[in-house]
């Protein structure tokens, strides 16, 4: 069956760089999401990985190592905006490629 | 370019009822899909529709159920409502699905008493 595995909270401080790592077990990998939620509010797509290798957009970064079966997202430069739920999603050809998502993990984020 | 907009936001009803939530995708999109959000849970698939079609299913009773019209705006229904079915439902809207950035809505947030 399909699964991913996020760490369920991260503390980081305000400045600072934090990496939030997702793990994911599936057939037939088509590639990696990352989504950002604040409190009540929706998801917002932040990137996405179909190949091996490091994409950057501004302060978020994300990496995929197919062979692995992993991915993580970096924020650097932290601001306290970002304390969010972040959450990796799969498309895999063994869900018909919908997206399959992890439980998310909570930034928090201390001044 | 107007978002995805889903309606009611919150929404009470006392189990055994019915209900009916209403999604209206960003104008061109074609893909609606439906998800079951439950605190510290992630994203429970419902279902996808694509041109007024069910394209793919998730793992839910049948009492949960869902169409979509030709203008693409969506709706799900859930019948025999059951304390469970408390939860934030969200939709999301994208070009043709396998997109890689789906544009969600805001949610409706449903209280089953």
């Amino acid at each position: 069956g399909q699964s991913l595995e996020q760490p369920s909270e991260v503390t980081a401080v305000e400045g600072a760089i934090v990496q939030i790592n997702c793990t994911y077990q599936t057939s037939g990998f088509y590639g990696l999401s990352w989504y950002q939620q604040h409190d009540g509010g929706a998801p917002t797509f932040l990137s996405y990985n179909a190949l091996d290798g490091l994409e950057e957009t501004g302060r978020f970064s994300s990496f995929l190592s197919r062979s692995d079966s992993y991915g993580y997202l970096l924020l650097q430069e932290l601001q306290m905006k970002d304390s969010a739920s972040y959450f990796c999603a799969v498309r895999a050809m063994d869900s018909n490629y919908q997206l399959i998502w992890g439980a998310g993990t909570k930034l928090i984020i201390k001044p | 370019k107007a978002g995805v907009t889903q309606t009611p936001r919150y929404l009470i009803k006392t189990r055994g009822q019915q209900v009916t939530l209403s999604c209206s995708p960003i104008s061109g999109h074609r893909s609606v899909s439906w998800y079951q959000q439950t605190p510290g849970q992630g994203l429970q698939f419902l279902f996808e529709y694509f041109s007024e079609t069910q394209r793919n299913k998730g793992n839910f009773p049948g009492r949960f159920s869902g169409r979509q019209f030709s203008n693409s705006r969506s709706e799900m229904n859930v019948s025999t409502l059951e304390l469970g079915d408390s939860a934030l439902y969200l939709c999301a809207s994208s070009i043709t699905g396998g997109n890689t950035e789906a544009f969600f809505g805001q949610g409706t947030r449903l209280t089953v008493v």
